[in-house]
């Protein structure tokens, strides 16, 4: 069954730096699509950075990137010169589906990484 | 303009009550989303519609009720809800129902139930 893992529950970066969030994920499907998704404390989820596992390089959005290794099955997240603003959970999810009949394109969530940034 | 939008946003309930969430997207998305979440916890699924057609119903309760009256709204009908029901309830919508489409939410429903 497809999982991600977060393993970092919780995160500091002082502003102006650069942090990696590190999400691992576990699928025996060749195709698949790998999200990032922001939530503050005030409750919504906001799409980050998208990275499909056919895709050659690497997704950047603005500050965002994804640093996808597909051999290790990783897709950390990358925030450069980080803001107050981007204190919040972080959340890496997967969609599952082979593509075919049994797509069903449930999003697969990780457990979150709370990042505070401090000034 | 990726914008989901959601009312209430707060809503406080007796276990008693009868209440609607109500969801609406204006991108011309053909499947939308139910999701719960607890704090500090992922958002879990409840229910799926594609093209106004409920696809997925991750066995959820028969004290909510959802309801997709056309292509842009989504209802979740509660009634005699536990307070374990008590939750953040967020609405998503994606152009189809596939691993490729990117999900977009919406601010959330914060429910209370006494």
């Amino acid at each position: 069954a497809q999982k991600i893992t977060q393993t970092q529950p919780g995160m500091f970066v002082q502003e102006k730096e650069a942090v990696t969030l590190d999400c691992t994920y576990d699928t025996s499907d060749q195709s698949y699509g790998l999200f990032w998704y922001k939530q503050p404390s005030s409750g919504e989820m906001i799409f980050l950075i998208y990275q499909g596992s056919y895709d050659e390089q690497n997704a950047t959005e603005g500050r965002y990137s994804l640093n996808f290794q597909k051999a290790r099955k990783s897709a950390n997240l990358v925030i450069s010169a980080s803001q107050l603003g981007d204190s919040a959970m972080y959340f890496c999810a997967m969609r599952e589906g082979d593509g075919g009949s049994s797509n069903t394109g449930k999003l697969i969530f990780g457990q979150g990484t709370t990042l505070q940034v401090k000034p | 303009d990726t914008e989901v939008t959601q009312t209430p946003k707060h809503l406080v309930m007796g276990m008693t009550n009868k209440k609607s969430l109500k969801c609406e997207q204006h991108m011309g998305h053909r499947a939308m989303y139910w999701y719960k979440q607890k704090a500090k916890k992922p958002p879990e699924l409840m229910f799926v519609y594609s093209y106004e057609k409920l696809s997925i119903n991750e066995s959820v309760p028969s004290r909510f009720s959802p309801e997709c009256p056309n292509s842009s709204l989504l209802n979740l009908h509660l009634h005699a809800l536990q307070p374990e029901d008590s939750a953040l309830y967020l609405c998503a919508s994606s152009q189809e129902y596939s691993r490729w489409e990117t999900q977009y939410f919406g601010p959330g429903t914060r429910l209370l139930v006494l």
